[in-house]
């Protein structure tokens, strides 16, 4: 399979841990991006990388999440002090960054519930 | 008021039937438009992705944008019972001389769409 891939596929935690995803791009996809979203709504940009440098950060991501990419490969969100409000489904999309044509191909997702 | 605005259903037609998905957005800097299907509890699929005004078409679908109204739709045509899912608009706003904003998609919210046999 040559798709983006994340893991876990689903995580439950109780509020105030600290959790951690992974994401796999498409190889020799330059570009990832981490996107939020929540029952009913469409999914949310959080962050980016263009190879390892964290390009643009949205507002939506408070001191409690942090990113990285750091050999530009696979990249990981943690998330510190979890609350019920982070609840949402964590969506990784990679794309190859040419051109205009900035197609974005998502993974599956990271299922998070924090109880 | 949300960037792009998307009437999210439910939508619910027969077999066969054409299907219409709207969206509107309100930023003049977007400058690409895509449609995704996400099936329940999965990652987003691209549809279609589309630059300029005009219709696209890709077997059963045909994307339509009209940069004036900033308004973009998808229909679909003879639709079966495998199409059932959340339709997902998104627009992103391309390169810029800045370097800032490139490749950062923002969805609407997205319309959920059954077809019953």
């Amino acid at each position: 399979d040559t798709g983006v891939s994340q893991d876990p596929r689903h995580k439950i935690t109780k509020r105030g841990q600290n959790v951690t995803f992974r994401c796999d791009p498409i190889s020799e996809h330059n570009r990832l991006y981490w996107y939020r979203q929540t029952l009913g709504q469409g999914p949310e940009f959080l962050t980016y990388f263009q190879n390892e440098a964290q390009l643009e950060k949205s507002r939506l991501l408070s001191d409690r999440f942090s990113a990285e990419r750091p050999k530009g490969s696979f990249s990981t969100l943690e998330i510190q002090r979890t609350e019920q409000g982070d609840s949402a489904m964590y969506l990784c999309a990679s794309s190859s960054g040419q051109g205009g044509t900035d197609t974005q191909y998502f993974g599956p997702g990271t299922r998070l519930t924090v109880l | 008021q949300k960037e792009v605005e998307q009437d999210p259903g439910p939508l619910s037609v027969p077999e066969g039937a054409i299907v219409s998905l709207n969206c509107t957005y309100s930023n003049s800097a977007f400058q690409y438009f895509m449609w995704y299907r996400q099936y329940s509890r999965k990652g987003p699929e691209l549809l279609m992705y589309t630059y300029s005004s005009g219709n696209k078409e890709d077997g059963r679908f045909t994307a339509q944008v009209d940069k004036s109204s900033k308004y973009i739709s998808l229909f679909i045509r003879d639709s079966q019972p495998s199409d059932s899912a959340t339709y997902l608009c998104a627009t992103g706003a391309g390169h810029n001389a800045g370097g800032t904003s490139y490749g950062k998609l923002t969805f609407g919210q997205g319309t959920i769409l059954t077809v019953h046999p």
